[in-house]
This record gives C-alpha cells, sequence and structure tokens, in this order.
C-alpha cells in the first residue's frame, strides 16, 4: 500500500513564526501536491512538484513556498504565519502514468495563534 | 478553469441506499474520483471512472456518468453507520497532474 506520512497530526504556532510541514511518501511517486481544506471550501491546491527542485504554483500559493530536495520528501513552508493559514494541510502523490490519482497523508490541523 | 460541484449534505437511514451527486463542467476530464474523508483522516480514495465509461460497478458502490450532462453519481447501497463521512468528487485531465475537488457532501446515516 501507498503510504504518505505527514510530520505532525497537530501544530500550534505564532503569528509571524516560520512553520514547516514535512511531508514523506514511500511508493517513488513522481508527483507531489499541498492542499488546505477549509470548512465551506473544500480542498484547495498550494503547490505541486511533478519532480525533485520542481515545482508549479496551485490556485493558492500566496503566503507559502515549498520545498522537494529528494523524491520522497516535499516539505510546505509557511515564511511568516498569519491566523488566516490556521487550516488543516493535506499533502498527496500520485505516479506518472496515473497522475490524477492521488494518495493522501492523513493531514496536520495548524493553528496560528 | 475547471469547476466541480456537488450538494454539502445527505442524510439517509441504515440500510437504505444513498445517492451522492456531483456536476463537473470541463468536458476533457479524463478521471473521475470519488473520495471518502472520515473525520480528523485524509482522504481516501474510493473508486474511478474513466470517461469513456458510463458505469462503474464494485461491492456496495455503483459510479455512473452521464457525459451529455456532465454529471457522476455515487451509490451506496445498503448504507452503514460506517459510511458516514464527507465525499469529494474530483476530476482530472488536460496538460498538468491537477485534480479539481468539489467542496464534498457530508452523508450522515442515522440508525
Amino acid at each position: 500500500d501507498v503510504k504518505v506520512t505527514q510530520s505532525s497530526r497537530y501544530l500550534v504556532k505564532r503569528t509571524g513564526e516560520k512553520v514547516f510541514l514535512e511531508c514523506v511518501q514511500d511508493m517513488d511517486h513522481e508527483n507531489m501536491f499541498w492542499y488546505r481544506q477549509d470548512p465551506g471550501l473544500g480542498l484547495r491546491l498550494i503547490y505541486f512538484s511533478y519532480d525533485v527542485k520542481m515545482k508549479e504554483k496551485g490556485d493558492i500559493p500566496e503566503g507559502y513556498s515549498v520545498s522537494r530536495e529528494k523524491k520522497e520528501r516535499f516539505s510546505l513552508i509557511l515564511e511568516s504565519a498569519s491566523t488566516n493559514q490556521t487550516s488543516m494541510y493535506l499533502c498527496a502523490s500520485s505516479l506518472v502514468g496515473t497522475q490524477y490519482e492521488q494518495y493522501f497523508g492523513p493531514g496536520t490541523r495548524l493553528t496560528v495563534t | 478553469g475547471e469547476d466541480v460541484e456537488q450538494s454539502l449534505f445527505l442524510s439517509v437511514r441504515e440500510g437504505d441506499s444513498s445517492v451522492i451527486n456531483c456536476t463537473y463542467t470541463d468536458s476533457s476530464s479524463t478521471y473521475l474520483y470519488w473520495y471518502k474523508q472520515e473525520p480528523g483522516a485524509g482522504l481516501q480514495l474510493l473508486t474511478y471512472i474513466f470517461s469513456n465509461m458510463d458505469m462503474k460497478q464494485d461491492q456496495r458502490l455503483t459510479v455512473l456518468l452521464n457525459k451529455k450532462d456532465k454529471h457522476l453519481s455515487l451509490r451506496i447501497a445498503d448504507t452503514q453507520t460506517g459510511d458516514s463521512a464527507i465525499y469529494f468528487c474530483a476530476g482530472g485531465g488536460g496538460s498538468n497532474y491537477k485534480l479539481t475537488f468539489g467542496k464534498g457532501t457530508l452523508l450522515t446515516v442515522n440508525p
């Protein structure tokens, strides 16, 4: 089975802090994604990566950056956390050739106070 | 870009069938997916259908696709309390790797 893990299930940070969310997949998938999920808004794509060191902006990249130095790991960075970034963050991965079939991690619920 | 719409809530009695509906705008969507999210968890892929199919059955799940109306449905037979979750419809296709998700339908199963 594909396993996608995220570094924390729950995280509480203060406004202005730099926040790192880590995601690791163990199935050699080329594609990795970061979404945020908010009530009434569904899932919104922040960034995705289709190869090591390659990234593309999703629908809501403002206030976020990403890093993909190794194939299995995709990091989401909040340079200066703000309260409107309080949300559930979901990581996903997929294999080229079945690129639309995404496998999700359990999510990180981030609260910025 | 693609837009995917779903009703937000559905409530059924245990043992009844549930039907969750979804409409999408992009006729080039090649793959259409149903995901399930249980409370506090990530999304779990339930089933999918290719755009050249009309129906797919997988145990208690039946997916129907009406390409003309761009309408997708998920039927759950003999719905159980363990089926209570949020169900997301998602479409993918075109030149990038993106999936576009609906906002999700909260299914509540009453005993």
